[in-house]
């Protein structure tokens, strides 16, 4: 199974609201990954998880938040967001330490911020 | 840091053609070459991968060459079908103990029935 799932689909919110993107995989990766794909361009890094700690965050501004809560979930808390902000969110997975590097990637929730 | 240049941004062949779309790096240490295919509206999903002890890696009508000399590899698709049509991303990693993939801008597949 190589699956990674993601909820919302869509989510529609204001500057001044706050919700929450999430991801889970069953597939014992220990690294999660949070991507930002704007139309016709290639995914963006934004968080990278290593063993529920965070390893690389790519200068992301604090209107998003991060959290892994356990090795199968990921959240993207967001907060202030801007139209700009507006794209499609992707969750991804991999192993750590076995020298398998391939990247999983969920379905994704498209953000538009109204 | 790395930097991938990806050609052509789209391409359009026959059915029943191939296509070749090609991709340039620049960090040596890069050693682990994914090609993602997205169709539009849907996650990229991973086709085909090489690592750089590999020259080439086939998997049915999918073929991935790389040329560590020229630190350069391309994605073969032969015998194209219209449902081949979408974006391909290549992207190119320093592999264990780096989680950072670094991808071309993507070619846009279109194959003509």
């Amino acid at each position: 199974d190589t699956e990674v799932t993601q909820t919302p689909k869509h989510l529609v919110m204001g500057m001044t609201n706050k919700k929450s993107l999430k991801c889970e995989q069953h597939m014992g990766h220990r690294a999660m990954y949070w991507y930002k794909q704007k139309a016709k361009k290639p995914p963006e890094l934004m968080f990278v998880y290593s063993y529920e700690k965070l390893s690389i965050n790519e200068s992301v501004p604090s209107r998003f938040s991060p959290e892994c809560p356990n090795s199968s979930l990921l959240n993207l808390h967001l907060h202030a967001l801007q139209p700009e902000d507006s794209a499609l969110y992707l969750c991804a997975s991999s192993q750590v330490g076995t020298g398998r590097h391939e990247q999983y990637f969920g379905p994704g929730t498209r953000l538009t911020v109204t | 840091g790395e930097n991938v240049e990806q050609h052509p941004s789209t391409l359009s062949v026959q059915e029943g053609d191939s296509a070749v779309i090609k991709c340039t790096y620049s960090d040596s240490a890069s050693n682990y070459f994914p090609w993602y295919k997205q169709e539009l509206g849907k996650r990229p999903q991973l086709i085909i991968d090489i690592r750089s002890n590999v020259g080439e890696k086939k998997d049915q009508r999918i073929a991935v060459t790389l040329n560590k000399t020229a630190k350069h590899f391309s994605l073969h698709i032969t015998e194209t079908q219209p449902e081949d049509s979408a974006v391909y991303f290549c992207a190119a990693s320093k592999g264990a103990g780096s989680y950072q993939l670094t991808f071309g801008k993507g070619t846009k597949l279109s194959v003509i029935p």
